[in-house]
């Protein structure tokens, strides 16, 4: 089976400039999850999506963060203006259900690395 | 508030010697404990998915042991190797609706020859 899918794997831009991440979940995965990680700690959830809709987005800074997930199935992750403490990995995952609940097919990208400078 | 807390947060070990990592939470109401690798630059790959009733879990040399009432896990690495070397995850699992998972800060471990 094909794994979560995510472009660019790297990218380096100047802060106030704006950059774009692309996720394509695994085939049938009806929750997408895009995650802000940064070095040294643990993910963090900035928005989640079930279907085309959006469940959490409790923690995404909607100031400069947008996410859409127009036809329920790939997703973008936009960063407009980006400052230089948005450096970090953005990883998107995807799972079977709407609930984690049950632990399975959670499933990981490899992640875009950011570098603001 | 949910917490997962690992230890340490780094490890430097030997080729071929063995290692335990420990994770402690405090996530209510449990659902499951998964650990992951995360090799540098890359996501997180799943390694072992325990929930209440599973005291330990194997994956290769890697095995996970669950105390559901103590609230405590921990990952055995066996004969290690030089790719061991990566961030480890614990991430804990709450039931409901939405995303309920609650992410350690990892234990980077070095394997060195």
């Amino acid at each position: 089976e094909a794994g979560v899918a995510q472009s660019p794997r790297y990218k380096i831009i100047e802060k106030r400039q704006s950059v774009a991440f692309w996720c394509n979940p695994i085939s049938g995965h009806a929750t997408l999850y895009w995650y802000q990680q940064i070095l040294g700690q643990g993910p963090k959830l900035l928005i989640q999506f079930q279907n085309n809709g959006v469940v959490d987005d409790s923690q995404l800074p909607k100031d400069r963060f947008s996410a859409e997930r127009l036809k329920g199935v790939d997703s973008t992750l936009k960063i407009q203006p980006a400052k230089l403490e948005d450096s970090a990995v953005y990883l998107c995952a995807s799972s079977l259900g709407g609930g984690t609940g049950s632990g399975y097919g959670y499933t990981f990208g490899s992640g875009t690395r950011l570098t603001v400078v | 508030k949910n917490q997962v807390e690992q230890s340490p947060q780094s490890l430097i070990i030997l080729e071929g010697k063995n290692c335990t990592l420990q994770c402690n939470y405090t996530v209510s109401p449990f659902s499951n404990l998964r650990w992951y690798k995360q090799d540098t630059g890359r996501g997180p790959v799943s390694l072992t998915i325990m929930t209440f009733s599973e005291n330990t879990k194997s994956n290769g040399r890697y095995t996970a042991t669950l105390d559901a009432d103590t609230k405590q896990s921990s990952l055995h690495i066996t004969a290690s190797q030089l790719s061991d070397s990566a961030s480890y995850i614990c991430v804990v699992s709450a039931w409901g609706a939405g995303n309920m998972l609650t992410f350690g800060g990892g234990t980077r471990l070095m394997v060195k020859p």
